[in-house]
Formats: C-alpha cells, sequence, structure tokens
C-alpha cells in the first residue's frame, strides 16, 4: 500500500540546535515534495520545495534533502528557535507531470523547541 | 499572508441542518482544493477544481459537494449534517503545477 511516514511523536530539542525531521514514503514516485509548516488551529503554510532531480535546498534556516532512491527526505532547521515550534507536513507531488498538482500529506512531526 | 479566507471559522450546528463553508481566493489562482483534518491526522482531499465549472472529487469519499461558478469562489455544501461530519475543513489553491499551495485559516465544524 501506499503511505508517508512521519515522526508520530513530538520532537523536543533545545534553542539552537539543529532539529532534524523525517519523511519516508513507500510505492509512490513523487515528481515533487514539499514541506509545510501547521500551527494549532491554522491552516499549514509552504516552506521548501523539491524536485525529484534536486538532492539539496536550502532556505535561509531551513535545508532539505531529498533522496529517491533510499525513498526520503530530510528536513533540517538550524539553530533553532522557540518560535520554530509547530508541526511540520511532507507533502508529496503525485501528479505526475500532469499538468495539476495532487499532494497526499503525513500526519506531521511536532517539534518544540526549549529556551 | 496568503489571500485565501474561509468563513465561518466556527461552526456547531446540529444533526439534519444544511451548511455551506465559504472559501475565496484573490490570488487569481485556477486550481482549488478541499481538504479534511481531524485532530492529529493527515490533511485528506475531497474535492478539487481545474477552474471555472470544473469540479472533482479527491481520494476520500465526502457526502459534500462544491461549485465552481467563478474563479475566486470555491464553497463546499453538506445537504445534512451528521456528527460523523464534524472535522476541519481546509481549503487551498495554486497557481502553475509544482506550484505552492496556498491555505486558508481552516473551518472547525462540529456536528452535534
Amino acid at each position: 500500500s501506499q503511505k508517508i511516514e512521519q515522526n508520530s511523536e513530538a520532537l523536543n530539542i533545545q534553542e539552537g540546535k539543529t532539529a532534524t525531521l523525517t519523511c519516508n514514503y513507500t510505492n509512490y514516485s513523487p515528481a515533487y515534495l514539499q514541506w509545510y509548516r501547521q500551527d494549532p488551529g491554522r491552516g499549514p503554510v509552504f516552506l521548501l520545495l523539491i524536485r525529484e532531480n534536486e538532492k539539496e535546498k536550502r532556505k535561509e534556516r531551513l535545508k532539505v534533502t531529498f533522496d529517491t532512491t533510499l525513498k526520503q527526505s530530510l528536513f533540517h532547521i538550524t539553530a533553532s528557535q522557540p518560535a520554530d515550534s509547530a508541526t511540520y507536513l511532507c507533502a508529496l507531488d503525485i501528479s505526475g507531470h500532469t499538468g495539476f498538482q495532487k499532494l497526499v500529506f503525513g500526519t506531521g512531526t511536532r517539534l518544540l523547541v526549549s529556551p | 499572508e496568503a489571500d485565501i479566507y474561509q468563513t465561518p471559522r466556527y461552526l456547531v450546528i446540529g444533526t439534519g441542518k444544511k451548511i455551506t463553508l465559504e472559501c475565496s481566493q484573490t490570488m487569481g489562482h485556477d486550481k482549488m482544493y478541499w481538504y479534511q483534518q481531524d485532530p492529529g491526522m493527515e490533511l485528506h482531499l475531497i474535492h478539487y477544481s481545474y477552474g471555472v465549472n470544473s469540479t472533482e472529487k479527491g481520494d476520500l469519499s465526502s457526502e459534500s459537494t462544491v461549485s465552481r461558478i467563478r474563479t475566486e469562489h470555491f464553497p463546499l455544501t453538506l445537504e445534512s449534517a451528521r456528527p460523523s461530519h464534524t472535522s476541519q475543513y481546509l481549503c487551498a489553491s495554486s497557481g502553475l503545477a509544482g506550484d505552492t499551495q496556498y491555505f486558508g485559516p481552516g473551518t472547525r465544524l462540529t456536528v452535534l
């Protein structure tokens, strides 16, 4: 069966450390992979997109890697801050270059950054 | 901040009532989506639209219906609400393929 796995347990880290979140998937061949941030009671907010032919993408303190052989993406937040505390969602674009974007979401990993 | 709006933000309603959840975007996006999300669970696509007069059902079966008469407007309707419809409903829109999806703040629906 097709599924996306993210750490279901919350990740607790101290301020200033690097947070690493994992997204594993099976039986998908995504054209793109995206990471979103979701705060309680709010809609997800886009953070980064990485294509199937890209290994790594960076944006400020954020870095995402994409290994299509391992079927895994890692999402890193360096110099983490309490304001980074949220749930981070991995989403696969399985539209297959059809021109219509179809995202499948993981359940998300909750990140808690302590001062 | 995304220019996509949902009303109401919270709705508590009795079984059997007809409800319409509103979603509007001012970005001129052709593609719009409705997702359903239960607490601690993943988002499930229930409806999507390529553009005006185009609507499709998503992966998760839903008793709701949608319409797309105007580009900016994508309302979701439940003809007869039931407690099993209690959930958070998120509307989103996107432009080019591979582009990000912009989400609204969501409507938290509770059916008693």
